[in-house]
């Protein structure tokens, strides 16, 4: 079994529509948990972390299930600059696991 | 936050030839890490580079395909060796910030094997 799971998609969705994407991990003793960007042909850069009391960064929120070992991200009106590669990450706290990415296009 | 600079950006190479990607950051950090990321595939850990020791590889990589070096706290290389075009990937060299425990990536080494 994977480490990290996540949908690849690819999700189109028009400019302004709430997307979610979910990622579950495997191991029960993971510890820090991550939601990267990537854009084409660019490195990943941290799009948030992922707290057990789920957080909010403008449109963006992440939520953590610990006991159903899952994490959630939820794009509220979506823009053309979202269009990207949406990667889980999971920490187990000696090694970092990355999710196949999740691909989201979103539509004029 | 870290700055990392990877160089080069990309290449083009004959099989059977080697490349060697080099890694800067602007801290000093202990560890630093290799990552391959195979056309539409995630991220998976080649090696972490130690400074004063020998590179700990994960399953399926060996040094004598990847050598490492890491003769400081700042940098890092990472040869790819007698290369075949199943190593066309993109290598990316990152650390993990002392704080917030995430992890922060160089631009990437987009290489091509013909």
């Amino acid at each position: 079994r994977k480490e990290v799971e996540q949908d690849p998609g690819p999700f189109n969705v028009p400019e302004g529509a709430t997307v979610a994407f979910n990622c579950t991990y495997s191991n029960s003793a993971s510890q820090s948990f991550f939601w990267y960007r990537q854009d084409c042909r660019k490195e990943p850069k941290l799009l948030m972390s992922v707290y057990s009391s789920g957080n909010e960064d403008g449109r963006f929120t992440a939520q953590l299930n610990r006991a159903s070992q899952y994490i959630s991200l939820l794009i509220r009106d979506s823009k053309l600059s979202d269009s990207a590669t949406y990667l889980c990450v999971v920490n187990n706290g000696n090694q970092f696991y990355f999710g196949t990415g999740t691909s989201l296009t979103v539509i004029p | 936050s870290a700055v990392i600079s990877q160089k080069p950006s990309r290449d083009i190479c004959q099989r059977g030839t080697s490349l060697t990607i080099q890694c800067q950051v602007d801290s000093q950090v202990t560890m630093m890490f290799w990552y391959r990321q195979q056309p539409g595939q995630s991220l998976t850990l080649i090696a972490t580079a130690n400074q004063g020791s020998e590179a700990t590889y994960e399953s399926g990589f060996v040094i004598d395909k990847f050598p490492i070096s890491r003769p400081n706290l700042t940098f890092s290389t990472l040869t790819v060796s007698n290369m075949s075009p199943e190593d066309s990937s993109i290598y990316l060299c990152s650390v993990e910030g002392d704080n917030t425990g995430e992890l922060f990536f160089g631009e990437g080494s987009r290489l091509t094997v013909l």
